[in-house]
């Protein structure tokens, strides 16, 4: 069964670092999302993704994060300078729409990026 | 801005129980999602729905659009089952929104 990716499974950076997060939607999927989970909290929505741009983003997606579709499978969420709070689980999802406009289809997960930043 | 609300935070039961996790939400929807976290990390997803009931195995999930509460059952429980149980919904925009998970452990 065709699954979501994501690379590395742990990243360990010093404050003020930029990071790359990886992450291989499944391939026919068309909207891609970031999530992330700060340990012992909820899950927050990031940003998605459709069509080469930003569809939506939530307030927690400021301008040291960017995202990018830089070839037909990759999926990137940059962090251009870390901060000890952006340590979290950052998790891709991806989907495909439901025909006619209507309700979106399932979302897919990846099994996460563990971000720790010293 | 939804608000949703999981009940219980933590249910410990014994195995072959029947066991009933809850969702509320505040605002229309259009869709709601189940899924399993494990404690590695990795979220599943179980469910989505937008109305009336879906089945997949072991695993019912139900949802009243009109009282915006949904139910996930796990029937004959096991230790397996162990994992936090989250509720999300997808209103007007793309993102979901999440509860809190709901902690469950299936002792044998």
């Amino acid at each position: 069964e065709p699954e979501v990716t994501q690379t590395p499974s742990h990243q360990v950076t010093q404050m003020g670092q930029e990071v790359i997060l990886r992450c291989v939607p499944i391939s026919n999927h068309l909207y891609f999302y970031w999530y992330r989970q700060i340990l012992g909290q909820k899950v927050e929505f990031l940003v998605s993704f459709y069509n080469n741009e930003i569809s939506e983003k939530s307030e927690i997606f400021d301008d040291q994060f960017s995202v990018e579709r830089p070839d037909g499978s990759n999926f990137t969420l940059k962090i251009r300078s870390t901060k000890l709070e952006d340590s979290a689980m950052y998790f891709c999802a991806s989907s495909i729409p439901s025909g006619g406009g209507g309700v979106k289809d399932t979302q897919y997960f990846g099994p996460g990026t563990r971000l720790t930043v010293l | 801005k939804n608000e949703v609300e999981q009940s219980p935070q933590n249910l410990t039961a014994q195995e072959g129980e029947f066991i009933t996790i809850n969702c509320s939400y505040s605002v229309g929807i259009s869709a709601l999602h189940w899924l399993q976290q494990h404690p590695g990390g990795g979220i599943v997803s179980l469910f989505m729905l937008s109305s009336g009931k879906k089945k997949h195995g072991r695993l019912i999930a139900t949802i009243n659009i009109q009282e915006k509460h949904s139910s996930l059952h796990i029937t004959a429980s096991h230790p397996r089952d162990s994992a936090v149980y989250i509720c999300a919904v997808r209103g007007g925009a793309d993102g979901l929104t999440f509860g809190k998970g709901t902690h469950l452990i299936i002792q044998p």
